[in-house]
């Protein structure tokens, strides 16, 4: 089952431009969780964020989440070229449930 | 270097063929994951372990198989049920305690079916 969207599914930008990506969900949430994946590779994860909080700061990465329209943002300012990835929202419950991955943005990011 | 090890890096498998993904973590996690990887789709579950000597069925578990007999080890059978293997499988793991949730992957196994 998908539980995350992610929009757009593509995003090209220039060098020094920020980034916004969003996901939509479908049911309650423990905590909400952004990955990265450079093409062939593993993901990364980047940052989580709680179902009671409303903000997250790490470095260049900002995400919001609002659960009463059951959606979060990941923004990326000034972006680098080494940013191109692709970005995956999951979503997950309680303990050790699995995560619920989304299909992802693809984040070209041109020098 | 802690982290997670999948092996092979690529693999091709003739129809029929039972192939087996390995997975190595030296990072004391509990729960290890398989997932699988096609183009346009994300990452869907395929199985999943708590803790060691049990583990559950994901959303498409059909055609595969797992064991969990030590902590460290979470290996995956593509077995000759499942009718299209051809994907990028990625192993994860996670912590129970300190940043329970998180997971933590491996570089993946290509595997195309010839």
């Amino acid at each position: 089952s998908q539980q995350g969207e992610e929009d757009p599914q593509a995003l090209s930008i220039q060098e020094g431009e920020n980034a916004t990506m969003n996901c939509s969900y479908k049911t309650s949430i423990n905590n909400l969780q952004w990955y990265r994946q450079n093409s062939g590779r593993g993901l990364v994860h980047l940052i989580l964020i709680r179902s009671n909080e409303r903000e997250k700061h790490s470095g260049r990465l900002r995400v919001t989440l609002d659960t009463s329209k059951k959606s979060s943002s990941l923004l990326i300012t000034a972006s680098r070229a080494a940013d191109t990835a692709s970005y995956f929202c999951a979503t997950g419950g309680s303990g050790n449930t699995p995560l619920v991955f989304g299909k992802g943005t693809r984040l070209s990011v041109i020098a | 270097d802690g982290g997670i090890t999948q092996s092979p890096k690529y693999l091709f498998r003739k129809e029929g063929q039972n192939v087996t993904l390995s997975c190595e973590q030296n990072l004391n996690h509990d729960a290890m994951y398989w997932y699988r990887q096609d183009p346009g789709q994300g990452l869907r579950l395929i199985y999943y372990s708590q803790i060691v000597n049990d583990f559950q069925k994901g959303d498409i578990a059909e055609g595969y198989s797992v064991s969990r007999e030590k902590k460290e080890s979470f290996p995956l059978t593509v077995t000759s049920a499942q009718k299209n293997p051809t994907a990028f499988y990625l192993c994860a793991s996670s912590p129970t305690s300190g940043r329970p949730g998180e997971l933590f992957f491996g570089e993946g196994s290509r595997l195309t079916v010839l």
